[in-house]
């Protein structure tokens, strides 16, 4: 079975500019959630979708915001960018809404200059 | 002061030795707590994760909660080079899953 995939691996942005991220979980995986990772801060959660609908949400600004299609697969956006929107951004994907056995991808590193 | 606390190492050992990872935290109404290990350019990888106090084993893995004390801890017995990683703990409040992570502990295990 494939692991999560995420697109695109690495990328460069200005700031001001926005972006989208996007997730594939894992086949028959239904709850994709998305994690912020930096030096400073460590791991943060950003936010958790099952079934097309924000089902949890982290300590995030409203410039964060993400949806999720009907095959499960999702996009997270960041507007505005800042020079501290730089980290690797996670998504993880678990077969139920608020399970604890959740399944990594490799991450998008994000820089924002 | 962050809710979770964690050394980042990094933690050296030689290989067979007994690793001890720990966490502290201040939120006493955490009830569910996580390890996971995180190799260098990829995604974590959950090991164990426990509910309230106690200890919990999984192979060469045992993790033990301590909810009086506020801390928890993963031992990991017979240690491998293949175990070199940053170890990562996160607890959450139970009810829906919002992780507070640890900054996590980087452990090398030397041949």
């Amino acid at each position: 079975k494939a692991g999560v995939t995420q697109t695109p691996r690495y990328l460069i942005k200005t700031r001001g500019q926005q972006v989208t991220l996007s997730c594939s979980p894992i086949s028959g995986h239904r709850s994709v959630s998305w994690y912020q990772q930096t030096p400073g801060q460590g791991l943060q959660f950003l936010f958790e979708y099952f079934s097309e609908t924000q089902r949890n949400k982290g300590n995030f600004p409203g410039r964060f915001s993400g949806r999720q299609f009907s095959n499960s697969r999702s996009e997270m956006n960041v507007s505005t960018l800042e020079l501290g929107d730089s980290a690797l951004y996670l998504c993880a994907s678990s077969a139920r809404q608020g399970a604890y056995e959740q399944y990594f991808g490799p991450g998008t590193r994000l820089t924002v200059t | 002061q962050k809710e979770v606390e964690q050394d980042p190492g990094p933690l050296s050992v030689p290989e067979g030795a007994i690793v001890s990872l720990n966490c502290t935290y201040s939120n006493s109404a955490f009830q569910y707590f996580m390890w996971y290990r995180q190799y260098s350019r990829k995604g974590p990888e959950l090991l164990m994760y426990t509910y309230s106090s106690g200890n919990k084993e999984d192979g060469r893995f045992t993790a033990q909660v301590d909810k009086s004390s506020k801390y928890i801890s993963l031992f990991i017995r017979d240690s491998q080079p293949s175990d070199s990683a940053t170890y990562l703990c996160a607890m959450s409040e139970g009810g829906s899953y919002i992780p507070t992570f640890g900054r996590g502990t980087s452990l090398i295990v030397h041949p």
